[in-house]
């Protein structure tokens, strides 16, 4: 079974700040990784993933996550930030185990305000 | 291509009825996952389909809730006797076939359930 941990439920940040959102989880195997958005009455959008290869991964507007194992981490972040990024920002994990359902698990989400 | 879609977008049932939550995947994809989000919470599995088969439904809460994926037309989340406590944001996600890429799920933009 697996866990995620998101600590930050809320986080303010000005415009063009960086900003970083926090991810932690918990497994007994290998894992994959996903950060998803979730803009304000809309369904979840698929951010960025790790699956394998470079532990640093990078979506097209200029988030990027590294997978950290000894941390057990996939902190997300950006440099500077929009107005419009402002959403729910929710980590989740699936596990890698071959032939095993591939339900995903979501932290309690973290909601980023991203002010003028 | 289209997404994933969901209907109806917002549904009202009094308690005691049946709600019928309906979802088509992407075009190509065979494998669809409910999940569920109760306010203030992140998204928790409910149940992974494939055509015409169950794969997973340990997220399922024993009674009044079923889901099937028939061979032609859309998944359906049923549940029966709809009390208070089902009030909640009810998301369908589908991945595509094959390896490698089973683990990104795409979601649609969620069926809003309120018991009243």
């Amino acid at each position: 079974a697996q866990s995620v941990t998101q600590l930050d439920s809320q986080v303010p940040v000005f415009e063009e700040a960086p900003v970083e959102l926090r991810c932690n989880y918990s497994s007994s195997v290998s894992v994959y990784l996903f950060w998803y958005v979730q803009y304000p009455n809309q369904g979840l959008q698929l951010l960025l993933k790790y699956l394998s290869g470079s532990t640093l991964v990078e979506s097209i507007n200029g988030f990027e996550a590294e997978f950290n194992k000894s941390q057990t981490s996939f902190h997300l972040r950006k440099p500077s930030v929009h107005i419009s990024d402002t959403a729910e920002y929710f980590c989740a994990v699936s596990d890698r185990l071959s032939g095993s359902a591939r339900q995903l698990t979501f932290g309690s989400g973290t909601q980023l305000t991203v002010l003028p | 291509n289209a997404g994933v879609m969901q209907n109806p977008r917002h549904l009202v049932r009094r308690r005691g009825q049946e709600a019928r939550l309906r979802c088509s995947p992407m075009k190509g994809h065979s494998h669809v996952y409910w999940y569920r989000q109760l306010p203030e919470e992140g998204l928790k599995f409910m149940v992974y389909l494939q055509k015409e088969n169950i794969i997973d439904e340990s997220g399922m809460p024993k009674e009044r809730f079923s889901a099937e994926f028939p061979k032609e037309g859309p998944s359906i989340l049923r549940i029966q006797q709809v009390v208070r406590g089902d009030s909640a944001a009810y998301f369908c996600a589908s991945s595509p076939p094959g390896t490698g890429r089973t683990y990104e799920q795409y979601f649609g933009p969620g069926t809003r359930l309120t018991v009243t």
